[in-house]
């Protein structure tokens, strides 16, 4: 079984610094998919970014990165240079080798001007 | 600029009914979904495809069947629609190039919430 832990309910960062989102993972393959969403108060799930485990390279769209650390079980996303528009409900969801994906409770980021 | 669209927006529904929330994708993946999302729960799977009439149980399939015809439709169903399945419904598809290592290609749809009184 796949489990995804998301420990912050909510964090709060400035405008224009950056932020780390945690997520810890937990499973038995040896092949999975991390990945994280974003959910706007508007209701739609938008992807993010994705990381295959076995990528060694940290996975990077933009101001999204995710630091992969096989070895903790960990999935961090960081999210450079906040913007406003960056305040949402922020899920990690990992899948195994038939992407079916278990997703964690999700963190809400409230960012202040 | 269409990716994934659902039925309605908004359902109300009476306990009993037979309810169709429907799924289109048109970005030609193989992989289609369907998750509830509830306060408090996150995002639950309840059924999954990877391909015409290939469908299997999520991690809640009760109350619930799929169909999945045509490659781009997937339709979620709920055969006696319960006070206890009012939630959000999401639809997603993606598609992964290169196995593990390689890029994903994924959109959820816009979201039905339905209400069952």
């Amino acid at each position: 079984a796949q489990k995804i832990t998301q420990t912050q309910p909510g964090m709060f960062v400035q405008e224009k610094e950056a932020v780390t989102l945690d997520c810890t993972y937990d499973t038995s393959d040896q092949s999975y998919g991390l990945f994280w969403y974003k959910q706007p108060s508007s209701g739609e799930m938008i992807f993010l970014i994705y990381q295959g485990s076995y990528d060694e390279q940290n996975a990077t769209e933009g101001r999204y990165s995710l630091n992969f650390q096989k070895a903790r079980k960990s999935a961090n996303l960081v999210i450079s240079a906040s913007q406003l528009g960056d305040s949402a409900m922020y899920f990690c969801a990992m899948g195994g080798s038939n992407y079916k994906l278990t997703f964690g409770k999700g963190t809400l980021l409230t960012v202040n001007p | 600029d269409v990716k994934v669209t659902q039925s309605s927006r908004y359902l109300v529904k009476r306990t009993g009914e037979k309810v169709f929330l429907e799924c289109v994708q048109d970005m030609d993946h193989e992989n289609m979904f369907w998750y509830r999302q509830d306060p408090g729960l996150g995002l639950r799977l309840i059924y999954f495809s990877y391909d015409v009439k290939m469908k299997e149980k999520g991690d809640i399939p009760e109350g619930y069947s799929v169909s999945r015809e045509k490659k781009e439709r997937f339709s979620l169903i709920l055969e006696s629609a319960s006070t206890n399945q009012t939630s959000m419904y999401l639809c997603a598809s993606h598609r992964i190039y290169g196995g593990t290592s390689g890029r994903v290609e994924q959109f959820f749809g816009p979201g039905t919430r339905l209400t069952v009184l």
